[in-house]
């Protein structure tokens, strides 16, 4: 069973401070990695996506990929009210796979 | 900027009723996806469409379901006879090379069976 494990949260962190979110993931063969951001009701909208071990950056956001541990991370810099959501982390198990494996989300809330 | 459009927005029914729901994936994409979401808990692959057939289900997509691309442009998802545990969100998702690169969500069809 390919498994995608997040802590559910709440994350709480003060306006302007960094957001740290982990994922974990059980098929050592998958092959790329995305973070989707869910407000309440709402479609998950994607925010980065990686694929090779190391940092990626985007604006605020540095995604990060370690293979080796099975782990993937997003940071969030300066973080905004507007950032409160919750983040899914999303796994493709591998290259002939078509179905992205989602992790439960961690509900972020940035306080003003 | 193109979208994943999906009708209705909210649609209620009786158990043991049939029901379709609809999504129009942005023009130029290839790849086609519905996911569901039961409240609170996270989102769930159904099914992958692409080059007009089921490229991949799982174990939640049984006889009960059914996909169709009818027209080139619209992307059907029917639940044969519904059943209490179907409640949930649905999601349409289009992508123009798959997974490997960004998925498109629709905004979602809220399914409640009575």
């Amino acid at each position: 069973q390919k498994e995608v494990e997040q802590n559910s949260g709440p994350l709480s962190v003060p306006e302007g401070a960094i957001a740290s979110l982990n994922c974990t993931y059980s098929d050592r063969g998958s092959q790329s990695f995305f973070w989707y951001r869910q407000y309440s009701g709402k479609s998950p909208e994607l925010i980065m996506f990686i694929y090779s071990n190391g940092d990626k950056e985007d604006g605020r956001f540095t995604a990060q990929l370690n293979k080796a541990s099975q782990y993937v991370s997003l940071l969030i810099r300066d973080s905004q009210p507007s950032d409160s959501a919750t983040y899914l982390c999303a796994v493709n198990p591998n290259q002939a796979g078509t179905a992205l494996i989602f992790g439960k989300g961690t509900t972020l809330s940035v306080s003003s | 900027e193109p979208e994943v459009t999906q009708t209705p927005s909210h649609q209620v029914t009786q158990m043991g009723q049939e029901v379709i729901l609809r999504c129009v994936p942005i023009s130029n994409h290839l790849y086609f996806y519905w996911y569901r979401q039961i409240l609170g808990q996270k989102v769930e692959f159904l099914v992958s469409f692409y080059n007009n057939e089921i490229s991949e289900k799982s174990e939640i997509f049984d006889d009960q379901f059914s996909v169709e691309r009818p027209d080139g442009s619209n992307f059907t998802l029917k639940i044969r006879s519904t059943k209490l545990e179907d409640s949930a969100m649905y999601f349409c998702a289009s992508g123009p090379r798959g997974t490997n690169e960004k998925l498109f969500f629709g905004s979602g069809t809220q399914l409640s069976v009575l």
